[in-house]
Order: C-alpha cells, then structure tokens, then sequence
C-alpha cells in the first residue's frame, strides 16, 4: 500500500518565478494538508482541501494556491516566488476517522 | 507567543538514559494532541497520540494535562535510534479534520 507521495523531490527556481508541487494521498485517504516547513522550524499549516475545495487556509499569502483533483491528488502552486519561500513542502493526507501522514516532501530552493 | 512552544534543545543523552520533553499549548480548545517524530531531511512521522488518561507505548510515555495545557514525553532506555527531532502537535479542529499546529521540535542526540 503506497504511502504519500511528492513529485518531484527537489527543486531549483528564481525569484519571481512559479511553481507547481504535486501529491498523491494514500489509498483510502480523502483530505489533503500542505504545510511549509523552514529549515529549523516545525511545519506550518498552509491549506487544507476535502471534496476538491479549500476548507481551512492558514497565514499565508494569496500567492499560494491549491487544488484538489477528483481522485484526491492534490497541488500546490506558489507564484512569484521569494528567496523566503525556500523550504521544505510537505503535503499530508488522512480521513476523519485517523490523523495526518505525511510525504517525503518537496525541498524547494529560491535563488 | 507561538500557539506550541518546545524547547528546541538540543538534549545529548547517553545511551540507556531516560529523557523528556515538554510542551505547552495556547489555545485551550485544542481537541487533540501527538507526538511526530523528525529524522534529519525526512518527513514527520506519527510517533503516538497522547491522551488525557496518559499513555504508553514501549519505552515512550506521552501525558496531556489540560488544565495547564501542557503535553510531555518521556523516553526510558535511550537508544541510538532515537536520536530524531520530536515534534509536539495539536490539532486545532475536532476530530482528525482540523489543522495541525506544530512546536519548533526538540532534538535529541544519543551517545554511546
């Protein structure tokens, strides 16, 4: 049974740039979670998706922006991006009925 | 003043020693709580949920006090393999559809 997971593994943008991450819940699993997560730092809550719409966004800007497919998968878009967003993107899945898992994750460099 | 608060550490231990962790908590609506834990560049991992009535789980005993909201760990027997980053996780919803609000984590190093 396939976990989480994250494509691609690392990236390398500039600033101003956009980019799109990519993750796929574990089988059975119907929500997705993102979260940042700075070298150093717990992770931080970005969004959150259940039936392909945002049900709860934390403190970031408007240029993060998600999707939820219908089979679950799910994206992360971030746009005109800040050295600041350098960091680790972690996307986790669950149900109701247990807590999140988690992906390996996405390191994201901004130069 | 951050929602989770952790002392970031870090905690050197020999092996076989026992060690614990703290952590306090913000928001006292908070519904669930867990322990996660972090190996260098790897993701979080669910190490256990903690429980009012406290719980155990080998050498890791996780307790919640709610009335001073605050949540610990406890390790017994460190081994080498315990050397990670320990994150203390609440979740801010009900049941398992809230998000999850996590501390700076704590790390451990385990010596020979």
């Amino acid at each position: 049974d396939a976990g989480v997971t994250q494509s691609p593994t690392h990236l390398i943008k500039t600033r101003g740039q956009q980019v799109t991450l990519r993750c796929s819940p574990k089988s059975g699993h119907d929500t997705v979670s993102w979260y940042q997560q700075a070298l150093g730092q717990g992770p931080q809550f970005i969004f959150q998706y259940y039936e392909e719409e945002e049900r709860q966004r934390g403190n970031f800007p408007d240029r993060f922006s998600g999707h939820q497919f219908p089979n679950y998968s799910s994206e992360l878009n971030v746009n005109a991006l800040l050295l600041g967003d350098s960091a680790l993107y972690l996307c986790a899945s669950n149900t109701g009925r247990e807590t999140q898992y988690f992906g390996p994750g996405t390191r994201l460099l901004v130069l | 003043r951050k929602e989770v608060e952790q002392d970031p550490g870090p905690f050197n231990v020999p092996e076989g020693a026992t060690v614990a962790f703290n952590c306090t908590y913000s928001n006292s609506a908070s519904q669930s709580f867990f322990w996660y834990r972090q190996d260098c560049r790897k993701e979080p991992k669910l190490l256990m949920s903690v429980y009012s009535s406290g719980n155990e789980d080998g050498r890791f005993t996780a307790q919640l006090n709610r009335a001073s909201q605050y949540i610990s760990l406890l390790i017994r027997d460190s081994k080498l393999s315990d050397s990670a980053t320990y994150l203390c996780v609440v979740n801010s919803g009900s049941g398992n559809t809230g998000k999850l609000i996590f501390g700076q984590g704590t790390t451990l190093q385990v010596k020979p």
